[in-house]
């Protein structure tokens, strides 16, 4: 079946404006992750959801980031006035359960933001 | 901070040979992942080690844990040219949250054909 997928592939914007994520799970994963990478950095853990439990939102780094998910499904990772710290790649992983850390995660392809 | 943290930064090597890689962690862990990601976007899942283990085996990975000096390595035997990615360790914290998987910077792999 189908990955998880993410769009844009690549999102140029101008420092200031604000953008949104999306991210599509793996049908039928309850759990899903936002990450972020930086060049040359590992991946920093940003927000994780969990059915329709209340979303880990440790790892937003500021105030300006937020994310939801509709519907258990689809989710949107939205940075207001961005900041050329901000470009990194997004990514947005899924699995089955979640809870455990002996549950994989599935990652999608990401989205390169750059914010100039 | 990083919890992992790979070593080398990059390896080179040629087609055919072994490749190591290591990893080092700072606390307490339930299990650690391995990950490979080309040209810096996706991430595929290669394996699991629990921290009750110490080896593990898939294919051509094999996969070391050792909890008392707090460190992991990746084996992959016969490399081969399509194996070129970056490998990242991912560690998920005892006693936290243990979906929160905490990856270290990766070590960039180049198998020359």
């Amino acid at each position: 079946g189908a990955g998880v997928s993410q769009s844009p592939s690549n999102k140029v914007t101008e420092k200031g404006k604000d953008v949104e994520l999306r991210c599509d799970p793996i049908s039928g994963h309850t759990a899903l992750y936002w990450y972020r990478q930086s060049l040359g950095q590992g991946l920093e853990f940003l927000i994780y959801f969990q059915g329709n439990s209340a979303p880990d939102k440790s790892g937003l780094p500021s105030d300006r980031f937020s994310a939801e998910r509709t519907g258990g499904s689809v989710s949107t990772l939205t940075i207001q006035r961005t900041q050329q710290e901000d470009s990194a790649v997004y990514l947005c992983a899924s699995s089955l359960a979640g809870g455990q850390g002996t549950d994989t995660q599935y990652f999608g392809p990401g989205t390169r933001l750059t914010v100039l | 901070s990083q919890q992992g943290e790979e070593d080398p930064q990059a390896l080179s090597i040629q087609e055919g040979e072994n490749a190591t890689m290591n990893c080092s962690y700072k606390t307490s862990i339930n299990n650690l992942q391995w990950y490979r990601q080309n040209s810096g976007r996706g991430l595929v899942h290669l394996i699991l080690i629990r921290s009750n283990e110490r080896e593990k085996h898939s294919g051509r990975l094999r996969v070391t844990l050792d909890t008392s000096k707090k460190s992991s390595s990746l084996l992959i035997t016969a490399s081969r040219a399509a194996d070129t990615a970056s490998y990242f360790c991912a560690t998920d914290r005892s006693g936290g949250s243990n979906y929160k998987l905490t990856f270290g910077k990766g070590t960039l792999l180049t198998v020359n054909p």
